[in-house]
Protein backbone atom coordinates (compact mmCIF):
# COMPACT_ATOMS: atom_id res chain seq x y z
CA UNK A 1 0.00 0.00 0.00
CA UNK A 2 1.87 3.56 -1.17
CA UNK A 3 -0.57 5.41 -0.57
CA UNK A 4 -0.83 8.73 -2.46
CA UNK A 5 2.33 8.82 -4.75
CA UNK A 6 3.74 12.10 -6.93
CA UNK A 7 6.21 12.32 -9.92
CA UNK A 8 8.76 14.39 -10.27
CA UNK A 9 10.22 15.11 -6.51
CA UNK A 10 11.74 18.45 -8.41
CA UNK A 11 11.61 20.06 -11.40
CA UNK A 12 12.85 23.49 -13.48
CA UNK A 13 10.56 24.78 -15.80
CA UNK A 14 11.74 27.73 -18.51
CA UNK A 15 8.78 30.42 -18.33
CA UNK A 16 6.20 29.94 -21.17
CA UNK A 17 6.66 25.51 -20.77
CA UNK A 18 4.21 23.15 -20.09
CA UNK A 19 4.49 20.20 -17.95
CA UNK A 20 1.67 17.51 -16.52
CA UNK A 21 2.37 16.90 -12.37
CA UNK A 22 1.33 13.24 -12.02
CA UNK A 23 -0.47 11.87 -8.62
CA UNK A 24 -1.64 8.41 -7.98
CA UNK A 25 -2.85 6.58 -5.20
CA UNK A 26 -4.09 3.04 -3.95
CA UNK A 27 -6.34 3.19 -1.59
CA UNK A 28 -9.51 3.61 -3.46
CA UNK A 29 -10.00 6.82 -1.86
CA UNK A 30 -13.17 8.90 -4.28
CA UNK A 31 -12.10 12.70 -3.41
CA UNK A 32 -8.67 13.78 -4.79
CA UNK A 33 -7.08 17.02 -4.26
CA UNK A 34 -4.38 19.67 -5.52
CA UNK A 35 -3.02 21.78 -2.80
CA UNK A 36 0.26 24.38 -3.48
CA UNK A 37 2.30 25.97 -0.65
CA UNK A 38 4.35 28.89 -0.96
CA UNK A 39 7.17 29.46 0.71
CA UNK A 40 5.54 30.05 4.78
CA UNK A 41 2.38 29.99 3.76
CA UNK A 42 -0.20 26.98 4.16
CA UNK A 43 -1.72 25.20 1.47
CA UNK A 44 -4.51 26.64 -1.38
CA UNK A 45 -6.48 24.38 -3.29
CA UNK A 46 -6.30 24.24 -6.81
CA UNK A 47 -8.77 21.59 -8.09
CA UNK A 48 -10.62 18.82 -6.51
CA UNK A 49 -12.17 15.73 -7.68
CA UNK A 50 -15.20 13.11 -5.50
CA UNK A 51 -15.04 10.73 -8.35
CA UNK A 52 -13.75 9.98 -11.98
CA UNK A 53 -14.95 12.30 -14.37
CA UNK A 54 -16.03 14.97 -11.87
CA UNK A 55 -13.19 18.12 -11.31
CA UNK A 56 -13.67 21.67 -9.67
CA UNK A 57 -11.99 24.85 -9.09
CA UNK A 58 -10.49 25.09 -5.90
CA UNK A 59 -9.23 28.67 -4.62
CA UNK A 60 -6.26 29.24 -6.62
CA UNK A 61 -7.68 27.36 -10.20
CA UNK A 62 -5.97 30.19 -12.70
CA UNK A 63 -2.87 28.51 -14.64
CA UNK A 64 -3.87 24.95 -14.53
CA UNK A 65 -6.15 22.29 -15.52
CA UNK A 66 -7.01 18.67 -14.79
CA UNK A 67 -8.68 15.51 -15.47
CA UNK A 68 -10.26 12.29 -13.54
CA UNK A 69 -10.44 9.52 -15.76
CA UNK A 70 -9.64 6.91 -13.27
CA UNK A 71 -9.94 6.72 -9.55
CA UNK A 72 -6.56 6.06 -9.19
CA UNK A 73 -5.12 9.25 -11.54
CA UNK A 74 -5.22 13.09 -10.62
CA UNK A 75 -3.27 14.87 -13.36
CA UNK A 76 -2.30 18.09 -13.04
CA UNK A 77 -1.84 20.16 -15.94
CA UNK A 78 0.68 23.43 -16.07
CA UNK A 79 0.29 25.36 -19.65
CA UNK A 80 2.21 28.61 -20.25
CA UNK A 81 4.18 28.45 -17.20
CA UNK A 82 5.01 31.80 -15.17
CA UNK A 83 6.81 32.51 -12.45
CA UNK A 84 4.50 32.82 -9.97
CA UNK A 85 3.70 29.72 -10.23
CA UNK A 86 7.11 28.52 -8.37
CA UNK A 87 5.47 26.67 -5.48
CA UNK A 88 5.32 23.23 -3.79
CA UNK A 89 2.58 21.41 -5.12
CA UNK A 90 0.59 18.59 -2.63
CA UNK A 91 -1.57 15.91 -4.33
CA UNK A 92 -4.09 14.35 -1.89
CA UNK A 93 -7.04 11.89 -1.01
CA UNK A 94 -9.50 10.75 0.96
CA UNK A 95 -12.92 9.34 1.99
CA UNK A 96 -15.99 12.20 1.33
CA UNK A 97 -13.21 14.69 2.86
CA UNK A 98 -12.29 12.96 6.21
CA UNK A 99 -8.59 12.03 7.00
CA UNK A 100 -6.46 13.52 4.21
CA UNK A 101 -3.38 11.38 2.99
CA UNK A 102 -0.60 13.59 1.38
CA UNK A 103 1.57 13.15 -1.10
CA UNK A 104 5.57 13.47 -0.65
CA UNK A 105 5.15 16.35 -3.31
CA UNK A 106 6.58 18.00 -6.15
CA UNK A 107 9.03 21.24 -5.51
CA UNK A 108 8.51 23.24 -9.16
CA UNK A 109 10.93 26.62 -10.07
CA UNK A 110 10.10 28.48 -12.79
CA UNK A 111 12.74 30.28 -14.13
CA UNK B 1 -16.48 30.42 1.14
CA UNK B 2 -14.76 28.91 4.44
CA UNK B 3 -11.78 30.97 5.83
CA UNK B 4 -9.56 29.90 8.73
CA UNK B 5 -7.29 32.47 10.85
CA UNK B 6 -5.03 30.79 12.91
CA UNK B 7 -2.75 32.23 15.21
CA UNK B 8 0.21 32.82 16.43
CA UNK B 9 2.60 32.43 13.32
CA UNK B 10 5.63 31.79 15.68
CA UNK B 11 5.64 30.38 18.93
CA UNK B 12 8.79 29.69 21.09
CA UNK B 13 8.04 27.54 24.53
CA UNK B 14 10.63 25.43 26.60
CA UNK B 15 10.47 21.75 26.56
CA UNK B 16 8.48 21.04 28.84
CA UNK B 17 6.33 23.80 28.65
CA UNK B 18 2.57 23.32 27.23
CA UNK B 19 1.91 25.42 23.43
CA UNK B 20 -1.48 26.74 22.55
CA UNK B 21 -2.81 27.67 19.02
CA UNK B 22 -5.93 28.86 18.02
CA UNK B 23 -7.97 29.19 14.93
CA UNK B 24 -11.55 30.95 13.81
CA UNK B 25 -13.32 29.62 11.38
CA UNK B 26 -16.15 31.68 9.23
CA UNK B 27 -18.63 28.93 7.60
CA UNK B 28 -21.04 27.52 10.24
CA UNK B 29 -21.18 24.44 8.12
CA UNK B 30 -18.25 23.31 8.45
CA UNK B 31 -18.43 20.36 10.90
CA UNK B 32 -14.90 18.53 10.40
CA UNK B 33 -11.64 20.61 12.08
CA UNK B 34 -8.20 18.50 11.82
CA UNK B 35 -4.71 19.47 12.61
CA UNK B 36 -1.98 18.67 10.35
CA UNK B 37 2.20 18.88 11.05
CA UNK B 38 4.68 19.53 8.57
CA UNK B 39 8.39 19.58 9.40
CA UNK B 40 10.40 20.76 7.38
CA UNK B 41 11.06 19.31 3.71
CA UNK B 42 7.86 16.82 4.46
CA UNK B 43 4.42 16.45 3.98
CA UNK B 44 1.95 17.38 6.33
CA UNK B 45 0.72 14.77 8.37
CA UNK B 46 -2.12 14.46 10.66
CA UNK B 47 -2.09 14.60 13.97
CA UNK B 48 -5.70 14.90 15.47
CA UNK B 49 -8.90 15.84 14.23
CA UNK B 50 -12.38 16.47 15.61
CA UNK B 51 -15.78 16.67 14.47
CA UNK B 52 -18.55 19.02 15.21
CA UNK B 53 -20.52 16.60 17.55
CA UNK B 54 -17.40 16.61 20.11
CA UNK B 55 -16.09 19.16 22.05
CA UNK B 56 -12.70 17.83 22.97
CA UNK B 57 -10.43 15.21 22.05
CA UNK B 58 -7.06 13.73 23.85
CA UNK B 59 -4.43 11.89 21.91
CA UNK B 60 -1.85 11.54 24.74
CA UNK B 61 0.29 15.22 24.58
CA UNK B 62 -2.11 16.74 21.54
CA UNK B 63 -5.61 18.07 22.32
CA UNK B 64 -8.29 19.87 20.28
CA UNK B 65 -11.21 22.03 21.49
CA UNK B 66 -14.41 23.21 19.66
CA UNK B 67 -16.28 25.85 20.37
CA UNK B 68 -19.09 25.37 17.67
CA UNK B 69 -20.65 28.84 18.97
CA UNK B 70 -18.02 31.13 18.99
CA UNK B 71 -16.20 29.30 15.99
CA UNK B 72 -13.16 28.61 16.83
CA UNK B 73 -11.37 25.70 17.77
CA UNK B 74 -7.29 25.33 19.41
CA UNK B 75 -4.58 22.51 19.89
CA UNK B 76 -3.04 22.23 22.99
CA UNK B 77 0.37 20.31 23.05
CA UNK B 78 1.71 19.71 26.81
CA UNK B 79 5.08 18.52 28.14
CA UNK B 80 6.52 19.75 24.28
CA UNK B 81 9.71 18.13 23.20
CA UNK B 82 12.39 19.60 20.77
CA UNK B 83 11.01 16.92 18.45
CA UNK B 84 7.33 18.88 18.25
CA UNK B 85 9.10 21.72 16.70
CA UNK B 86 7.39 22.08 13.17
CA UNK B 87 4.95 24.19 11.28
CA UNK B 88 0.73 23.94 12.50
CA UNK B 89 -1.83 24.21 10.06
CA UNK B 90 -5.48 24.07 11.23
CA UNK B 91 -8.18 23.48 8.55
CA UNK B 92 -11.57 22.99 8.22
CA UNK B 93 -14.35 21.86 6.02
CA UNK B 94 -17.52 19.98 5.49
CA UNK B 95 -17.05 16.61 5.26
CA UNK B 96 -19.28 14.53 3.01
CA UNK B 97 -21.16 15.20 -0.18
CA UNK B 98 -19.37 17.30 -2.69
CA UNK B 99 -17.77 19.87 -0.11
CA UNK B 100 -14.97 18.03 1.48
CA UNK B 101 -12.41 20.05 0.97
CA UNK B 102 -9.97 20.97 3.15
CA UNK B 103 -9.59 25.18 4.08
CA UNK B 104 -6.47 25.38 5.48
CA UNK B 105 -5.02 28.33 7.93
CA UNK B 106 -1.35 29.71 7.06
CA UNK B 107 0.30 27.89 9.70
CA UNK B 108 2.00 28.24 13.01
CA UNK B 109 5.73 27.68 13.28
CA UNK B 110 6.34 26.09 17.14
CA UNK B 111 10.36 26.17 18.21
CA UNK B 112 10.80 24.18 21.20
CA UNK B 113 13.78 24.87 22.93
CA UNK B 114 15.59 22.23 24.72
Amino acid sequence: NAGVTQTPKFRILKIGQSMTLQCTQDMNHNYMYWYRQDPGMGLKLIYYSVGAGITDKGEVPNGYNVSRSTTEDFPLRLELAAPSQTSVYFCASSTAGYGYTFGSGTRLTVV
Amino acid sequence: GENVEQHPSTLSVQEGDSAVIKCTYSDSASNYFPWYKQELGKRPQLIIDIRSNVGEKKDQRIAVTLNKTAKHFSLHITETQPEDSAVYFCAASIYGGSQGNLIFGKGTKLSVKP
